[in-house]
């Protein structure tokens, strides 16, 4: 069964770098994107990024654009998110999300359906 | 960037209930569109995707449909668990954007 294992709880100081893994699992890695979406305490769910697992592409919303890297080790079938010169409003969960099928981005099925559990990350003096 | 504007913001309603709720794109965004539930400290859970396909395993009380650029979740007779936040993304364009989300609550 298809899975996504996120890394654990963080806290990191204002300024610090955090790097948050998704490992994958029951499904072939390099055929799917990964997307990273971010929630805020009692806020909504923010799209941030995307990144291939074929090829490594990225895309990236432009307000983190420049303190974010998306990247993958298709050895391990597994994605990170690092986030860097972190703020107090970065204080999130992190979900990663299997997120479209390659050569077939325009089925809607694959986008999505698959998240992990999660992952809180504490900005705090 | 496209702007995904979701009403009601929050709605009350009583078991039973059909509920209704919208997502309006600011362009045009074919049927890229899915709907999750989300209850507190849970993990969202896909609903629709397809702007009307129903997720394996989720109730048929639960639809989708789309017109133009206006997309409708509907819930036909609302159960105690849909108790919960529910927001719409539209996956047509770059940057993925959510709907504000909205949060049901029980009357």
């Amino acid at each position: 069964q298809v899975q996504l294992v996120q890394s654990g709880g963080e806290v990191k100081k204002p300024g610090a770098s955090v790097k948050v893994s998704c490992k994958a699992s029951g499904y072939t890695f390099s055929s799917y994107g990964i997307s990273w979406v971010r929630q805020a305490p009692g806020q909504g769910l923010e799209w941030m990024g995307w990144i291939s697992g074929y090829n490594g592409n990225t895309n990236y919303i432009q307000k983190i654009q420049g303190r974010v890297t998306m990247t993958t080790e298709t050895s391990t079938s597994t994605a990170y998110m690092e986030l860097r010169s972190l703020r107090s409003d970065d204080t999130a969960v992190y979900y990663c999300a299997r997120s479209g099928l390659v050569g077939a981005t325009y089925l809607g099925v694959y986008y999505f359906d698959y998240w992990g559990q999660g992952t809180l990350v504490t900005v705090s003096s | 960037d496209i702007q995904m504007t979701q009403s009601p913001s929050a709605m009350s309603a009583s078991v039973g209930d059909r509920v209704t709720i919208t997502c309006r794109a600011s362009q045009a965004i074919s049927n890229y569109l899915a709907w999750f539930q989300q209850k507190p400290g849970k993990v969202p859970k896909r609903l629709i995707f397809a702007s009307s396909s129903l997720q394996s395993g989720v109730p048929s009380r639960f639809s989708g449909s789309a017109s133009g650029t206006e997309f409708t979740l509907t819930i036909s007779s609302l159960q105690p668990e849909d108790f919960a936040t529910y927001y719409c993304l539209q996956h047509n364009n770059y940057p993925h954007t959510f709907g504000q989300g909205t949060k049901l609550e029980i009357k």
